[in-house]
This record gives C-alpha cells, structure tokens and sequence, in this order.
C-alpha cells in the first residue's frame, strides 16, 4: 500500500462551489504539505503543517484552507473554487530535521469550470 | 529569497545518448538541500537524491550522476545511456535550513527519450 494517498484522485468541479481534497500518511511523519502544479511553474506551496497544533501558510494560500485532523491526516479545502485554481494538486510528508525529504502523494488532479 | 532555475524546458535524446539537466540555484543560506525528484507520465513525484551543502562529492547511481558545484550554484543531473523509461519531468528543488519547511523547486525540465 501506498506511504502517502490523496482522495480523490481526480475532480471536476464548478466555479463557487466548496471542495476538499485529504491527504492521509502511513509513514508516521509529523509534517505534512500541499503544493499545487501548475505547466511551467514547478510546484508551489499552498500550507504546510509540522504537528497537529501547527498550520502555517504557504507561497500561495489565499483561496485555500486546511485542517490538520491528525498526525496522519492533512485537508485541503478550497472554499470557493475558481477556474484558475485548476492544477495538480500534491500532498507531501516528511519527518523534518535536517536531512528533510519530502514524500509526495499521487497528486490529485481537479478541474474548475 | 532561495531560487531554483531549470533553463532547459524540454529535451529530446535517442535511447542510448548521455543527457544532462541543468539546475540553477541562489541562496542566501549556508546550510541548505538541493533535491531532484523525477515526475513520469503516470504524474507522481519519485524523489531521486537529497545533497547538502557541505556534501560537495559527486554522487553515482547506475546511470544517474550529479554534479554539485558551489563555486557555480549548480546542481547538474545527467542519465548516462538513456533509456524510454527515463522519460519525464524532472524537477530540481532546494530548501534553506533556517526555512526548511519552504522547498522552492524549479519550472522542471521535460525529457523525452526516443526510441
């Protein structure tokens, strides 16, 4: 079974309304993120979170939110959906320290009309 | 701010030739990771190699190489005898030490290796 997993793996949506993409981890890892992918851009970040307690934002949150429901459970909601909020979206664990890898999850691709 | 800079957009090489991606880099940080993650067609991100930045030794696995040279800031990935199956988007990343929740990566750099 995968470390990291995204529900759902793809989602079509429509401009307003409200949606949440979750991210779940089996790796035990205290801190999570989301990136959003865009052609060209790489991978940006959205919010990361490094315990249950901790929410912090990212490159690019506004239009975003999260919740951090436990150490292995990270949400992205997007309270409104906008057309340009279309991208790939990635969640990544790691377990921090000083030698931080990030492991991503299958990404989750979402469509606003 | 830490930077990443893939100049090279796409690449395309026949099976079997040498290809290097080129990866640019600024900070400010003395203690930072450098990062190359590959993304094949399926689209999840395979992370490939973590440096830092007192590790300046190339490092060799299989056909993968990296070249780390501070004097340049650049963290240059090559496939040696490239093969169809190392077709992707690779991606070149850093993270600062004294922000290492904050991993800027590159634009990405699509190679597409021919038969």
């Amino acid at each position: 079974d995968a470390d990291v997993t995204q529900t759902p793996r793809n989602r079509i949506t429509k401009t307003g309304k409200r949606i949440m993409l979750e991210c779940s981890q089996t790796k035990g890892h205290d801190r999570m993120y989301w990136y959003r992918q865009d052609p060209g851009l790489g991978l940006r970040l959205i919010y990361y979170s490094f315990d249950v307690k901790d929410i912090n934002k990212g490159e690019i949150s506004d239009g975003y939110s999260v919740s951090r429901q436990a150490q292995a459970k990270f949400s992205l909601s997007l309270e409104s959906a906008i057309p340009n909020q279309t991208a790939l979206y990635f969640c990544a664990t790691s377990d921090g320290g000083m030698k931080e890898t990030q492991y991503f999850g299958p990404g989750t691709r979402l469509l606003v009309l | 701010a830490q930077k990443v800079t893939q100049a090279q957009t796409e690449i395309s090489v026949v099976e079997k030739e040498d290809v290097t991606l080129d990866c640019v880099y600024e900070t400010r940080d003395t203690t930072y990771y450098l990062f190359w993650y590959k993304q094949p067609p399926s689209g999840e991100l395979v992370f490939l190699i973590r440096r830092n930045s007192f590790d300046e030794q190339n490092e060799i696995s299989g056909r993968y190489s990296w070249n780390f040279q501070k004097s340049t800031s650049s963290f240059n990935f090559t496939i040696t005898a490239s093969q169809v199956v190392d077709s992707a988007v690779y991606f070149c990343a850093l993270s600062e030490a004294r922000n290492n929740n904050d991993m800027r990566f590159g634009a990405g750099t699509r190679l597409t290796v021919k038969p």
